[in-house]
């Protein structure tokens, strides 16, 4: 049974750095796309990026200036950044698996309010 | 960026309903189409990928049909657990993108 478990500061201010990790917990860390997605009211679902195990990444564009997404196999972890953080950047964040076909999101963490303010 | 418009935005049904929701895309995706439920305080469940693909433990009475740009998630027969808002994404292209969601509501 796959599971994802994340965590990280919900709470931050204008201008600080989001930092999210996700730990997965049963089968195979690698083979697998690793992906961040959020989920505002203004904007509805948003892929932020993904990493694979190897750490070759692909973002979005509207956000690829601000986001870093690391991987640590060791751990069976990924984490996302977000620099520069601003009202705007208040969601839910999960993160999720899929496979490297097709490219669905078939695993989801549980979610984490982010909240920015000053 | 591919734009995903489903309809309707809402939607109102009985138990044992047969709905139907439609996803559009603004350019040709081929399968790359999936659906995905989501419940108050939950993260989405994916229902179908590849258009028309059952992901594993999900019930029957959910199916997705379409290719290009035009697709369809049926529910065949309603069930109390099925109310929930309900989303399509691309997998043709990052950024991969969802619609706005359609709720649907008990009548």
């Amino acid at each position: 049974q796959v599971q994802l478990q994340q965590w990280g500061a919900g709470l931050l201010k204008p201008s600080e750095t989001l930092s999210l990790t996700c730990a997965v917990y049963g089968g195979s860390f690698s083979g697998y796309y690793w992906s961040w997605i959020r989920q505002s009211p203004r904007k509805g679902l948003e892929w932020i990026g993904r990493t694979d195990d190897s750490g070759i990444t692909d973002y979005n564009p509207s956000l690829s200036s601000r986001i870093t997404i690391s991987v640590d196999t060791s751990k069976n972890q990924f984490s996302l950044r977000l620099s520069s953080v601003t009202a705007a950047d208040a969601a839910i964040y999960y993160c999720a698996r899929g496979p490297q076909y097709w490219y669905h999101f078939e695993y989801w963490g549980q979610g984490t309010p982010v909240t920015v303010s000053s | 960026d591919i734009q995903m418009t489903q309809s309707p935005s809402s939607l109102s049904a009985s138990v044992g309903d047969r709905v139907t929701i439609t996803c559009r895309a603004s350019q040709r995706i081929r399968t790359y189409l999936n659906w995905y439920q989501q419940k108050p305080g939950k993260a989405p469940k994916l229902l179908i990928y590849g258009a028309s693909s059952l992901q594993s433990g999900v019930p029957s009475r959910f199916s997705g049909s379409g290719s290009g740009t035009d697709f369809t998630l049926t529910i065949s027969s309603l069930q109390p657990e099925d109310f929930a808002t309900y989303y399509c994404q691309q997998s043709y292209s990052t950024p991969y993108t969802f619609g706005q969601g359609t709720k649907l509501e008990i009548k």
